[in-house]
């Protein structure tokens, strides 16, 4: 079935840029997304990327995606303390998401 | 407007009771998804749901049953609860079945004694 892999953690300093990765193995992926979570709470959408793009930007996230090498990145710049959450990477089939264990962020 | 919400927020049962958890879709959202995040995991997709009837289901076993109401709201059944179903139940939103604009809720966590 389809894999979505991750590093576990990260640790930054604030005002540095964060640079989390994910490769998922499902080439038919439509839709690729990062989703934030912090301690006791739920899933808060960040961004997604269609899977005909490269790059998206929003504010302080940038997202690359290297089809070929099924490979996503997700970069936030000048972290901030409030950044420190577990990120999840998800890629999507038709209708469902398969959601990779999370990175731990933290940032000091 | 109101975002996915969630009910309740935590429980806890003992093995082999039945549960049952609530959510309400965003306001215009039509499609509720159930996911289960075990501690330390990922969410895993439980089933879909979309004009009253399931549309996908994951690998979860029958115990694992919904409903969604003619409001778009949606139920997740769990019969004969076991240890291993101690976790966090999310609900997702979105407008259609394709994937998309995904938004969750702040789940329901469960604990099974």
């Amino acid at each position: 079935g389809e894999d979505v892999e991750q590093s576990l953690f990260l640790s930054v300093r604030e005002g540095d840029s964060s640079v989390i990765n994910c490769t998922y193995t499902d080439s038919s992926s439509t839709y690729l997304y990062w989703y934030k979570q912090e301690p006791g709470a739920g899933l808060q959408l960040l961004t997604y990327i269609f899977s005909n793009m490269d790059m998206k930007q929003d504010q302080r996230l940038t997202v690359l995606l290297n089809k070929k090498d099924k490979h996503l990145s997700l970069r936030i710049a000048d972290t901030q303390t409030g950044d420190s959450a577990i990120y999840f990477c998800a890629s999507s089939g038709y209708s469902t998401l398969t959601f990779g264990k999370g990175t731990m962020l933290l940032v000091s | 407007d109101a975002g996915v919400t969630q009910s309740p927020t935590h429980l806890i049962k003992t093995r082999g009771q039945q549960v049952t958890l609530r959510c309400s879709p965003k306001s215009g959202h039509d499609t509720v998804s159930w996911y289960q995040q075990a501690l330390g995991q990922g969410p895993q997709f439980i089933f879909q749901y979309y004009e009253e009837e399931e549309r996908q289901r994951g690998n979860f076993p029958d115990r694992f049953s919904g409903h969604q109401f003619p409001n778009y709201s949606s139920e997740l059944n769990v019969n004969a609860l076991l240890l291993g179903d101690s976790a966090l139940y999310l609900c997702a939103s979105s407008l259609g079945v394709i994937a998309g604009e995904l938004f969750f809720g702040e789940g329901s966590r469960l604990t099974v004694l």
